[in-house]
């Protein structure tokens, strides 16, 4: 079992659509979580970090249940600007940081 | 200034070639990350340096070899690479605390091709 799963994905949807991305984790130690997104041939960018009590940013919404180690984030009235692959990242032990393979997303006017 | 920076951008060498990779970062981070990226693939963490030591190797082969000069600096040095080994090389740094919710921030990469 990967330490970090995400969706597949690719999930194609039309603007303004809603859509949620899914993330599992194996490792009950792990201390941090966040939201990443990654434009075709560039670096990682911060989306968003996220915590028990959930965090919204404008339209995205991330989520976390420990117990049930899943990560979620929502994303609404989608943009063509969103099209990107977004990466589940997991940290513990202070500086071991593993990614999840990613879910690819495209928006469709 | 959220800013990492890495040189070269690309970088052709053959295998028996020897060259470096540098990353550099003024926001006073302690903590500085190599990853590997392949194509279609996630990053994967090669080295973690905390306060200017090796804190972190997941088991990289030693034709990689990190230097971290100071605690703006790091370096990744390259002997004898393998076509394999092709890939695009990230730099991050992060406050170095080590706690809850510290954030990297990632360079644009160097895209390498070994010949």
């Amino acid at each position: 079992r990967k330490e970090v799963e995400q969706d597949p994905g690719p999930f194609n949807v039309p603007e303004g659509a809603t859509v949620a991305f899914n993330c599992t984790y194996s490792n009950s130690a792990s201390q941090s979580f966040f939201w990443y997104r990654q434009d075709c041939r560039k670096e990682p960018k911060l989306l968003m970090s996220v915590y028990s009590s959930g965090n919204e940013d404008g339209r995205f919404t991330a989520q976390l249940n420990r117990a049930s180690q899943y990560i979620s984030l929502l994303i609404r009235d989608s943009k063509l600007s969103d099209s990107a692959t977004y990466l589940c990242v997991v940290t513990f032990g202070g500086f071991k940081t593993i990614f999840g393979a990613g879910t690819r997303l495209f928006v469709k006017a | 200034d959220t800013e990492v920076t890495q040189t070269p951008k690309h970088l052709v060498m053959g295998m028996t070639n020897k060259k470096s990779l540098k990353c550099e970062q003024h926001m006073g981070h302690r903590a500085m990350y190599w990853y590997k990226q392949k194509a279609k693939k996630p990053p994967e963490l090669m080295f973690v340096y905390s306060y200017e030591k090796l804190s972190i190797n997941e088991s990289v082969p030693s034709r990689f070899s990190p230097e971290c000069p100071n605690s703006s600096l790091l370096n990744l040095h390259l002997h004898a690479l393998q076509p394999e080994d092709s890939a695009l090389y990230l730099c991050a740094s992060s406050q170095g605390t080590g706690r809850v919710g510290e954030t990297q921030y990632f360079g644009p990469g160097t895209r390498l091709l070994v010949l």
